[in-house]
């Protein structure tokens, strides 16, 4: 069992849709990072959250500390929010902050 | 937000040559950089944690004298990949951590080794 999971793994939306991504963390964390990476392309970093939510635009990020779960929502999706979506935490003991990663969710919103 | 660049964003290099990607913060100071391998339609993995001042911490199957990174200074990370080979062709991947937990994410390098 990986120590950073994501669901859905694979997502396909219409244009408009209100979108959600889920991730669950089995292990203490510092941080939550929810990251972005379109095909080809470098990653981005959306979002780093320790605790409440955070609003960007049509992103928002939330996370629950005690549940151990953060979500990622899209309002008004649009095609160019297709990308791969994954969530990252922050290990509190390691001095070197080295990223849990999780498997990322494949997003593609068509128009 | 704190900016991360990477030079060059592509290269294409010879096999047997000597490629070197350059990994840079732009407006803070990165005690640690990370470098991040991917391999097409795969999660990024961790090769080595570089420390500045002090020699890279390199992953478990991560080659240290094929893959030599130097972080020379609170802003510059390099990783020179050398006697290159086709199977090193992929998508590198730095980032850099700030004064917490903060991590910024470096736009990657593609290289092609032909």
């Amino acid at each position: 069992k990986n120590e950073v999971e994501q669901s859905p793994q694979n997502l396909t939306a219409q244009e408009g849709e209100f979108i959600t991504i889920n991730c669950s963390y089995s292990v203490g964390i510092s941080a939550l990072h929810w990251l972005q990476q379109h095909p080809g392309g470098g990653i981005v970093s959306l979002f780093m959250l320790s605790s409440g939510k955070k609003k960007h635009g049509r992103l928002i990020a939330t996370i629950n500390i005690q549940e151990k779960h953060s979500s990622l929502h899209i309002t008004a999706s649009h095609p160019r929010d297709s990308a791969v979506y994954i969530c990252a935490g922050t290990p509190p003991l390691d001095s070197n902050y080295q990223l849990i990663w999780g498997a990322g969710t494949k997003l593609i919103i068509k128009p | 937000g704190a900016v991360v660049s990477q030079h060059p964003s592509r290269v294409i290099c010879k096999s047997g040559t000597s490629v070197k990607i350059e990994c840079r913060s732009l407006d803070f100071q990165a005690t640690t950089m990370f470098w991040y391998r991917q391999f097409p339609k795969q999660s990024l993995m961790l090769m080595a944690t570089s420390n500045e001042g002090s020699k890279a911490t390199y992953e478990q199957g991560v080659e240290k004298d094929k893959f030599l990174i130097n972080h020379a200074s609170l802003t510059l990370s390099t990783l020179t990949v050398t006697s290159a080979h086709p199977e090193d062709s992929s998508f590198y991947i730095c980032s850099a951590r700030g004064s917490r937990w903060e991590q910024y994410f470096g736009p990657g390098t593609r290289l092609t080794v032909t």
